[in-house]
């Protein structure tokens, strides 16, 4: 069990270019999840997936943010034409599905950083 | 949605005393309530969880108490150590009928464990 992993560590980027983070979660853990973090907070739901399935997503996420996990394993969350606004901890995390809720685990986070 | 208020946002202690955080959700739909530690610039771990069937759940040093009725939980962390310093956070499952459960984080509390 390595974890769940993330990368990049950091980004910075200009406003309005795109960026694309990846998550791998715990290895035999289907359903992934995305949230993000800013200073001060504690983390906001942004997305879920269970194996493939793109399942719910929060308001947060606008139409500029797009997630991806085409093959039930590793995850994309991408960002389209950033805004200042957009900077924060973007953490993923993963767990089992059983019929009772299991302990979500996270990653390290990638942090971003709009100039 | 749920809704998850934590207080006090800073608490510090003499190394060896007792810490209490306490936290109250909104959803009485809510029946998992883990509890997360986070040190700076480093991923939340979970410590401690509780589900709705038990009013109280005990690990070494660390407790969490549940009330359902009042709708509040807590966390106990007991002869406290420096290496317990470190941001605090509560969190309540949301499950809308139909969809998978998301986590609703509270606001975080930062422990500050003195010598």
């Amino acid at each position: 069990d390595t974890g769940v992993s993330q990368d990049p560590r950091h980004k910075i980027t200009k406003r309005g270019q795109n960026v694309t983070f990846r998550c791998d979660p715990i290895s035999e853990h289907n359903r992934l999840y995305w949230y993000r973090q800013t200073l001060g907070q504690g983390p906001e739901f942004l997305t879920y997936f269970q194996n493939e399935a793109q399942l719910e997503k929060s308001r947060l996420l606008s139409d500029r943010f797009s997630a991806e996990r085409p093959k039930g394993s590793f995850s994309t969350l991408e960002i389209q034409r950033t805004e200042q606004g957009d900077s924060a901890m973007y953490l993923c995390a993963s767990s089992l599905r059983t019929q009772a809720d299991q302990p979500q685990h996270f990653g390290d986070g990638t942090r971003l950083s709009i100039l | 949605g749920e809704n998850v208020e934590q207080h006090p946002s800073t608490l510090s202690v003499q190394e060896g005393d007792s810490a209490v955080i306490k936290c109250t959700y909104s959803d009485s739909a809510s029946n998992y309530f883990p509890w997360y530690k986070q040190e700076l610039g480093k991923r939340p771990q979970l410590i401690i969880d509780i589900r709705s069937n038990v009013g109280e759940k005990k690990d070494q040093r660390i407790a969490v108490t549940l009330n359902k009725t009042a709708k509040h939980f807590s966390l106990h962390i007991t002869e406290t150590q420096p290496e317990d310093s470190a941001v605090y956070f509560c969190a309540a499952n949301q499950r809308p009928a139909g969809t998978a459960s998301k986590l609703t984080f509270g606001t975080g509390t930062r422990l500050q464990v003195t010598l």
